[in-house]
């Protein structure tokens, strides 16, 4: 079964950096499948936020960053503010399963 | 703009089977590449996908649950219906359905979300 590790909780002060690691289990994670990030404010449906690995939708502030090397992805948060407080998921596609896995989640805290 | 928006029961019993609806605007489940897709997610828990349907009729499920659920379009109605069956209350969960095209293997626009509570 396909999984992808996210750490349960990070935190930061305003205008800091923090990062989310994404790391697979699976080798096709690092075999040309692309992460994707969610995130999701509270009592809110998620929201695409990182896709393709590096790549922002339109209207995603640039203060937010993915990376992805091997099996492991990362998304960053730098200028860290009070609105960025929610969970952030990863996502990605599993061929062996034929089918979509998330990560567990990880809860930003904004100190 | 592409919208998407949940229906069904809010309260189930066990055994019984749940049907949701999932209506959609913005885009065609005709359209080459498109599909439609289900997420579920128990309160206070991770996001679980569970089912997609393209264009073509290609079906493809959690294999952890691909015995208790059919996935079908109504192409003509802009509606996607999810069916699990055998209900349980740990499927309590709020039932999300979203956008999904083939090569982007990623959910961009998601409905609200139904929450669907299993009780006696």
């Amino acid at each position: 079964q396909s999984i992808l590790t996210q750490p349960p909780s990070v935190s930061g002060a305003p205008g800091q950096t923090i990062t989310i690691s994404c790391t697979g289990n699976s080798p096709k994670i690092g075999a040309g499948n692309d992460v994707h990030w969610y995130q999701q404010l509270p009592g809110t449906a998620p929201k695409l936020l990182i896709y393709g690995n590096t790549n922002r939708p339109s209207g995603v502030p640039d203060r937010f960053s993915g990376s992805k090397s091997g099996t492991s992805a990362s998304l960053a948060i730098t200028g860290l503010q009070a609105e960025d407080e929610a969970d952030y998921y990863c996502q990605s596609y599993d061929s062996s399963l034929s089918g979509w896995v998330f990560g567990g989640g990880t809860k930003l805290t904004v100190l | 703009q592409i919208t998407l928006k949940e229906s069904g029961p809010t309260l189930v019993k066990p055994t019984e089977t749940l049907t949701l609806t999932c209506n959609f605007s913005g885009f065609s489940l005709s359209t080459s590449g498109v599909g439609v897709g289900w997420i579920r997610q128990p309160p206070g828990k991770a996001l679980e996908w569970l089912a997609l349907i393209y264009w073509n009729d290609d079906k493809r499920y959690s294999p952890s649950l691909k015995s208790r659920l059919t996935i079908t379009k109504d192409t003509s109605k802009h509606q996607v219906v999810l069916k699990m069956t055998n209900m349980d209350p740990v499927d309590t969960a709020t039932y999300y359905c979203a956008h999904h095209f083939w090569s982007r293997n990623n959910f961009d626009y998601w409905g609200q979300g139904a929450l669907v509570t299993v009780s006696s």
